[in-house]
Formats: structure tokens, C-alpha cells, sequence
């Protein structure tokens, strides 16, 4: 069974700091492309950044380029964002989420499997 | 930059069907989208891709009550025989190369 743990959320100032993280089961993890995506209380899903499987390519929504660093670590299974610079506008619940794999270890770029999701608050 | 409209809102009987619609941005047609449900405080699940064709491959564990299919940019999903579990928002979901977008929802209530 496919488990999505995400963590790390919590109450930050603007212009801190934070890192969440997603731990995985139940798939080989590192033929996988993952991705962050988040929704902010009422509104809809909007993608944050996804990772190859390999963790060579990362992307990245231009709402968060260049304050949010995405991560892996395949012999931990576990997928990360490093948040900073964060502002009142990054207020979300974080949803991990497992993207649909096709041949050769390219991924197809939907999402088969989702976390439950951590809260972020931005304020001060 | 390919958008995904989807309405607000949409609404049908204990029992009845639905048709939920997703239309593709100009000179997108041909895309493939997903559909993925969220029930009231839960994260997202998987319903199916869809492609222009209107073929679809489900999740695991989707019923048989939900399907999909395609005509020119306009993308469906089908829910038969309405529960009241169905009553959540629905997105519409594609993708190309470093970018992976979004529908707006379509919340469905459930009579």
C-alpha cells in the first residue's frame, strides 16, 4: 500500500525559514518523480515544485522560484522543501504527492498518490 | 501556458448522474488531463487520466460509477448513480515538461 507521510509544518514569521518532509512507503521511491503542491484555506491546488527520480531535475512554480529548494534523499525515501524567504502568501496546507511513472523512468506528470498534508502558517 | 476552466459549482440528486466538465486552454486540445477528488478535510485522490481520445485509466480502487471522456478541448468526468461520499471538489490536472497546472474545482453537492 502506498503511504504518503508529510511533516514539518508549523507557525513561521515572514522572511523565515522552514523544511518539510515527505516520508514514502510502499513503492521503489527512487523510480519516481515527486512533487509539492498546496492549497491555501479555501482555494485550490496549485503545484509548488516537483523532482525526478533521480533527483536531477527539479522544477519549480514561479510563485516560489528561487526561496524553495526541493530535495531527495532515496535512501531515506523521503522527498523535502526547503522553504525560505516565506510571506504571508505561502499560508497552505502542503500536500505531498507521487507522480505516475511511464517507460524508460520518465514520469507521465499526474499524480497517482497523495499525503494528507501538513499546515504552514506564515504570520507574524 | 495551457489554463484549465472548470465551474465553480454543480449540483445533482442522491441517486442521479453528473457530468463535471474541464475545457483546455486555445491550442491545447490534445492534452491529456487527470481528475482527482477531495472529500471535506482530506487530501486529493486520484480518480483517472484522460486522454483527447476519451479513453481513460482509473486509479486503483475507483469504482465503475465514474468515468471520463473527451470531446475536442472539453474534458468529462461521469459520476453515476450519485452517494453522498460524492459530494467533494473535483480538479481537472495536466502537465507538460517543468509545469504541472490545475483546473479551479468544481465543488458538486449532492441533493
Amino acid at each position: 500500500e502506498v503511504q504518503l507521510l508529510e511533516s514539518g509544518g508549523g507557525l513561521v514569521q515572514p522572511g523565515g525559514s522552514l523544511r518539510l518532509s515527505c516520508a514514502a512507503s510502499g513503492f521503489t521511491f527512487n523510480n519516481y518523480a515527486m512533487s509539492w503542491v498546496r492549497q491555501a484555506s479555501g482555494k485550490g491546488l496549485e503545484w509548488v515544485s516537483g523532482i525526478s527520480g533521480s533527483g536531477d531535475k527539479t522544477y519549480y512554480a514561479a510563485s516560489v522560484k528561487g526561496r524553495f529548494t526541493i530535495s531527495r534523499d532515496n535512501s531515506k525515501n523521503t522527498v523535502y522543501v526547503q522553504m525560505s524567504a516565506l510571506r504571508a502568501e505561502d499560508t497552505a496546507v502542503y500536500y505531498c504527492a507521487k507522480e505516475v511513472g511511464i517507460a524508460g523512468g520518465n514520469t507521465r506528470g499526474d499524480f497517482d498518490y497523495w499525503g494528507q498534508g501538513t499546515l504552514v502558517t506564515v504570520s507574524s | 501556458q495551457v489554463v484549465l476552466t472548470q465551474s465553480p459549482s454543480a449540483s445533482a440528486s442522491l441517486g442521479a448522474s453528473v457530468k463535471l466538465t474541464c475545457t483546455l486552454s486555445s491550442g491545447h486540445s490534445s492534452y491529456a488531463i487527470a481528475w482527482h477528488q477531495q472529500q471535506p478535510e482530506k487530501g486529493p485522490r486520484y480518480l483517472m487520466k484522460l486522454n483527447n481520445d476519451g479513453s481513460h485509466i482509473k486509479g486503483d480502487g475507483i469504482p465503475d460509477r465514474f468515468s471520463g471522456s473527451s470531446s475536442g478541448a472539453e474534458r468529462y468526468l461521469t459520476i453515476s448513480s450519485l452517494q453522498s461520499e460524492d459530494e467533494a471538489d473535483y480538479y481537472c490536472q495536466t502537465w507538460v515538461t517543468g509545469d504541472r497546472v490545475f483546473g479551479g474545482g468544481t465543488k458538486l453537492t449532492v441533493l
